[in-house]
């Protein structure tokens, strides 16, 4: 089983501020890496798919890095909203394998 | 409006029963798939289905069965057998491949008391 390793657990920050989290994952093998917004009472949306090493993507005010030789992403969220509040997931997966995903962070955001 | 709906979004059932959690897609995806998720654990994957006719156990199949006769639907089976089926279940589907970005349902929490 590949652990997929999320931190922090949560975050509460102040609206305004920026904020960043890792994920981590094996570095063998690498084939895509995704990042999910999981809104409370909503679905789990697709934020980003990443697939080459130094993989830079950006949505709005969030965006995310990749460097898969050692097996971890970021994911920054510039001057941080109450709508931001949610849990990031990300998920991990080898050529011909299915997605393995973290426990997600947990992000409250203060107005 | 294209998506993923999943019904009904609350099930209770008693313990020794089978249960049947509904999936639909009209997205036209070939892959559907199955998620569990548990207090303070990731989304684990119970079943998928790549085409129709055709599906795989995931990492947690154990006590549950799913059935894809449809393009459109993958029903999935919460038997009697599993032992600890109180959980949140999520279906998903996507264009075939983990290459791609997955669209999720509403999702159903079921209780077994």
């Amino acid at each position: 089983i590949l652990n997929v390793e999320q931190s922090p657990q949560s975050l509460h920050v102040q609206e305004g501020d920026s904020t960043n989290f890792t994920c981590s994952f094996p570095s063998s093998n690498f084939y895509a890496l995704h990042w999910y917004r999981w809104e409370t009472a909503k679905s789990p949306e697709a934020l980003f798919v990443m697939t080459l090493n130094g993989d830079e993507k950006k949505k709005g005010r969030i965006s995310a890095t990749l460097n898969t030789k050692e097996g971890y992403s970021y994911l920054y969220i510039k001057g941080s909203q109450p709508e931001d509040s949610a849990t990031y997931l990300c998920a991990f997966t080898r050529q011909g394998s299915k997605l393995t995903f973290g426990k997600g962070i947990t992000l409250s955001v203060r107005p | 409006d294209g998506g993923i709906t999943q019904s009904p979004k609350y099930l209770f059932r008693k313990e020794g029963q089978n249960v049947t959690l509904s999936c639909e897609q009209n997205l036209n995806h070939d892959a559907m798939y199955w998620y569990r998720q548990d207090p303070g654990q990731g989304l684990r994957l119970i079943y998928y289905s790549q085409i129709v006719n055709d599906f795989q156990k995931g990492d947690i199949a154990e006590g549950y069965s799913v059935s894809r006769e449809k393009k459109e639907s993958f029903p999935l089976t919460v038997t009697s057998a599993q032992k600890n089926p109180t959980a949140f279940y999520l279906c998903a589907s996507s264009i075939t491949g983990t290459f791609y970005e997955q669209y999720f349902g509403p999702g159903t929490r079921l209780t077994v008391t």
